[in-house]
């Protein structure tokens, strides 16, 4: 049964929009949907959080439908040093137990 | 201001040692959490701590035990190490109260081991 899924890796070019979907079926009624980078050897580094319909920062936007079942990492005009490792982090009800759960993890590399 | 800390940076054990990890913060958070992370996969919590004084279990706390000395620091005890830890073990902290995904969690370096 999968938790969050999320695509395993992406390509993309210098100045390009790309998109990360993470879906999560479970999620929890009042919980937040949350995304991540993180670098070689490094620790998660917070990017942007939402509950519902669209959240701007000044590095990425979260859409969220009203079903709240996934949510869509936008990174506008990205470059070299965007190749990461991008993850989706929600809480999910699992079993009538809340559970804190993170996506595998999508690998984002931007080609020159 | 050196947000979270974990020591040590690396270690390597046999198989049947202890050893205990530890993590600092010094942004006065309320929440603390203990993350292992398999190559090439998400991060799974093992414990939580909400608050000074309480712990809870998270996803995979087998084979660990947890001990909230005070505010600030968060230690994570393996008592007797398999090879099935061998992993990447990230220490978190967040402002809120809870286990929930609200409020954004800050990062230790993490802490490689290897169990041979």
């Amino acid at each position: 049964l999968a938790k969050t899924t999320q695509p395993i890796s992406m390509d993309s070019y210098e100045g390009q929009e790309v998109n990360i979907t993470c879906s999560h079926n479970n999620i929890a009624t009042n919980d937040y949907i949350t995304w991540y980078q993180q670098f070689p050897s490094q620790g998660p580094r917070f990017i942007i959080q939402g509950y519902k319909t669209k959240v701007t920062n000044e590095v990425a936007s979260l859409f969220i439908p009203a079903d709240r079942k996934s949510s869509t990492l936008s990174l506008p005009r990205v470059s070299l040093s965007d190749t990461a490792v991008y993850y989706c982090l929600v809480g999910l009800t699992m079993d009538s137990n809340y559970q804190l759960i993170w996506g595998a993890g999508t690998k984002l590399i931007i080609k020159p | 201001n050196a947000g979270v800390t974990q020591t040590p940076k690396f270690q390597v054990l046999k198989t049947g040692q202890s050893m205990t990890l530890q993590c600092a913060q010094d942004m006065n958070h309320n929440s603390m959490y203990w993350y292992r992370q398999d190559p090439g996969m998400g991060l799974r919590l093992i414990y939580y701590s909400a608050s000074e004084g309480t712990t809870d279990k998270g996803e995979v706390p087998n084979g660990y035990n947890v001990s909230r000395l005070n505010k600030r620091e968060f230690s994570l005890r393996l008592e007797s190490a398999a090879p099935s830890q061998t992993s990447v073990y990230f220490c978190a902290s967040r402002a809120g109260l809870a286990v929930s995904s609200y409020n954004e969690q800050f990062f230790g370096p993490g802490t490689r081991l290897t169990v041979l």
